[in-house]
């Protein structure tokens, strides 16, 4: 069956310290993957996009890599601060299909 | 400013009601989309819509039904038919790029409790 999870449902980190969160998902070839941030009672907002060929993206303190051999996805916050607490979400694009996202992880960093 | 809008931020309904959740964009975008979100579970499609008068029906489409008249709006209705209604409702939207890539730009949300 096809799945999508995120490595855990709560991650607390101390400030300053490197988040990675994980995304692993079965039986999708997906075209690219997104990551999204999610405060409480918001919507999700958009943050890296890494299509299937590509290894690595980056957007300020925020690294994403994408393996398609280990179907794994993560997602790194450098130096991090108590204005990264947050759900992060992934979703996968399958060619043809639509978006298709994980549970999400909330992030909490402790100052 | 460019965005979407969803309404009402909070509702709530009474058994044996129809409710209907607005969203509209000023993007200018094609495709438009209902999610769901329950704790502890990702977003799920309810309702797609990739053009003006056309929409198809995503993962969990039972109890709810939606309309495109046109490319700005994209309103939900949770009909009697949805047994379990208590949700956080999303909608989205995105330049219809294909497998091109593009991402999702999101409402605020809109919370239902069925009393």
């Amino acid at each position: 069956s096809q799945k999508i999870e995120q490595n855990s449902e709560a991650l607390n980190i101390q400030e300053g310290k490197t988040a990675t969160l994980t995304c692993n998902y079965t039986n999708y070839s997906p075209a690219y993957l997104q990551w999204y941030r999610q405060d409480p009672g918001r919507g999700p907002v958009f943050l890296l996009l890494i299509r299937e060929n590509e290894k690595e993206k980056r957007k300020e303190r925020l690294k994403v890599t994408f393996d398609t051999t280990l179907k794994q996805s993560l997602f790194h916050i450098t130096a991090s601060q108590p204005a990264d607490s947050a759900t992060y979400l992934c979703a996968l694009y399958n060619y043809g299909q639509n978006f298709v996202f994980g549970p999400g992880t909330r992030l909490s960093v402790l100052p | 400013d460019g965005g979407i809008t969803q309404s009402p931020k909070y509702l709530f309904r009474k058994e044996g009601q129809n409710v209907t959740l607005s969203c509209e964009q000023n993007l200018n975008h094609d495709a438009m989309y209902w999610y769901r979100q329950d704790p502890g579970q990702g977003l799920r499609l309810i309702y797609y819509s990739q053009i003006v008068n056309d929409f198809q029906k995503g993962d969990i489409a039972e109890g709810y039904s939606v309309s495109r008249e046109k490319k700005e709006s994209f309103p939900l209705t949770v009909t009697l038919a949805q047994k379990n209604p208590t949700a956080f409702y999303l909608c989205a939207s995105r330049v219809n790029t294909g497998d091109m890539g593009g991402e999702l730009f999101f409402g605020e949300g809109s919370r239902l409790t069925v009393l």
